[in-house]
């Protein structure tokens, strides 16, 4: 089945610093591809998607693009900021035989940033 | 805010008990989805209803049902719990086939 593969975490970056999440999927089919975040007790918001090869999905300074070829959709920000300390999920819209989508998610990357 | 509203917030619950969680979705979405976020499994997709039907099922225990009333609320219940049941349960709603889903905050069970 469908699958997503994200880098462990924890991240741990200073204030400013560039921040790079790897994400790579199996698919079969084109799925859309999705980062949400999950900020401490709280609940999973979707962040930034992208539907088709080569989008860019950006959000709050956030990027990520949609590469069939490397089968990748890595989030990147230029300078992060303590506020972006949290669970980054990577996920893909899986086609159900129903005709709905179900998400399949990454396993998760924690961000700490330190000031 | 993503109007999706999940009750209870925590639940503390013995092993072989049964409890409900319940979930309201957005106004004007007629799906509502139920994932567990574990330690150890993840984020998984149990169940899917549309409109009051079930639609799809994934790693969903036959101890764990569903349903969605006419109001499209829906309700999680799990039975004779195990330790291993403690997790985050989220649900979401969306509409149509859309990809597009907006998560609640959660119902973290701990069964002790």
């Amino acid at each position: 089945g469908d699958s997503v593969t994200q880098m462990e975490g924890p991240v741990t970056l200073s204030e400013e610093a560039f921040l790079t999440i790897n994400c790579t999927y199996t698919a079969t089919g084109y799925p859309s591809l999705f980062w949400y975040v999950q900020y401490p007790g709280e609940g999973l918001q979707l962040l930034l998607k992208a539907t088709k090869a080569d989008d860019k999905g950006s959000n709050k300074g956030f990027e990520a693009t949609y590469r069939k070829e490397t089968t990748s959709f890595h989030l990147e920000k230029g300078s992060v900021q303590v506020s972006d300390s949290a669970v980054y999920f990577c996920a893909l819209s899986d086609r159900m035989n129903t005709g709905f989508q179900k998400l399949v998610f990454g396993t998760g990357t924690r961000l700490l940033v330190s000031p | 805010d993503s109007g999706v509203t999940q009750t209870p917030k925590h639940l503390i619950t013995a092993t072989g008990q049964r409890v409900t969680l319940r979930c309201s979705p957005r106004s004007g979405d007629l799906s509502v989805y139920w994932y567990q976020q574990s330690l150890d499994q993840g984020l998984q997709f149990l169940i899917q209803y549309y409109n009051g039907e079930e639609r799809a099922k994934g790693n969903i225990l036959e101890r764990f049902s569903a349903q969605q009333f006419p109001d499209l609320h829906s309700e999680l219940n799990l039975s004779s719990l195990e330790l291993g049941d403690s997790a985050l349960y989220f649900c979401s709603s969306g509409s149509g086939s859309s990809y597009e889903q907006y998560f609640g905050p959660g119902t973290r069970l701990t069964v002790t």
